[in-house]
């Protein structure tokens, strides 16, 4: 079947503007991740949805961070006032039930955000 | 919060041999799992092995094998008769099995395959 997918794949924007990212996950799974990768770093973690409502939020930076997934399926990662800091690439992993056994995260190729 | 540590940046390795990538770990948690993932240039991170710490047995997944040390706290993989597909980043990563559903990962090792 699909994986998960991300959109747009690649995005410029100045530096205050508010951006959106997009993720599709795999159909079936309950859990969504949001991860943030800087040049040379392992990814860090964001927020994870388990259905529509965030259940671990911890890693968002500050305020200006803000993801939803209002049907339980796609996710949306909103940034505001962008900062050059931004920059990175931001993945997005599926899991079928979050926290039960192994429960594998499955990623997308990732939206490589660039804030001039 | 648990750290994860790849200490060796760049790993070269000829075509066909072996070459293994070292990951330690801190936690102070006794149940969790362990993941080694691998990022090609297209970004898409790719599940390569993962071991559940109560399991004592060592994971195995074709060519791609872990030495699982938990006392040491030390999980490194073994990629044998290496081929030019497996030239990517590589990372270890710790899950807790406590509710925390998060993934906690290393800065990856960059693996060369020298044909």
């Amino acid at each position: 079947g699909a994986g998960v997918s991300q959109t747009p794949s690649n995005k410029v924007t100045e530096k205050g503007k508010y951006v959106e990212l997009r993720c599709d996950p795999i159909s079936g799974h309950t859990a969504l991740y949001w991860y943030r990768q800087s040049l040379g770093q392992g990814p860090e973690f964001l927020i994870y949805f388990q259905g529509t409502g965030a259940a671990d939020d911890s890693g968002l930076p500050n305020d200006r961070f803000f993801a939803v997934r209002p049907e339980g399926s796609v996710s949306t990662l909103k940034i505001q006032r962008t900062e050059r800091g931004d920059s990175a690439v931001y993945l997005c992993a599926s899991s079928l039930t979050a926290g039960q056994g192994p429960d594998t995260q499955y990623f997308g190729p990732g939206t490589r955000l660039t804030v001039l | 919060a648990q750290t994860v540590t790849q200490s060796q940046p760049e790993m070269s390795v000829q075509e066909a041999e072996t070459v293994t990538l070292s990951c330690t770990y801190d936690t102070s948690e006794s149940d969790y799992y362990l993941f080694w993932y691998k990022q090609p240039p297209s970004r898409q991170m790719i599940l390569v092995i993962r071991q559940e710490a109560y399991k004592q047995q060592n994971a195995t997944e074709n060519r791609f094998s872990v030495n699982f040390q938990k006392a040491a706290k030390s999980f490194s993989l073994k990629i044998s008769d290496s081929q030019l597909g497996d030239a990517a980043m590589y990372f270890c990563a710790y899950r807790s099995s406590y509710g925390n559903n998060r993934l906690a990962f290393g800065k990856g090792n960059q693996v060369v395959v020298i044909p």
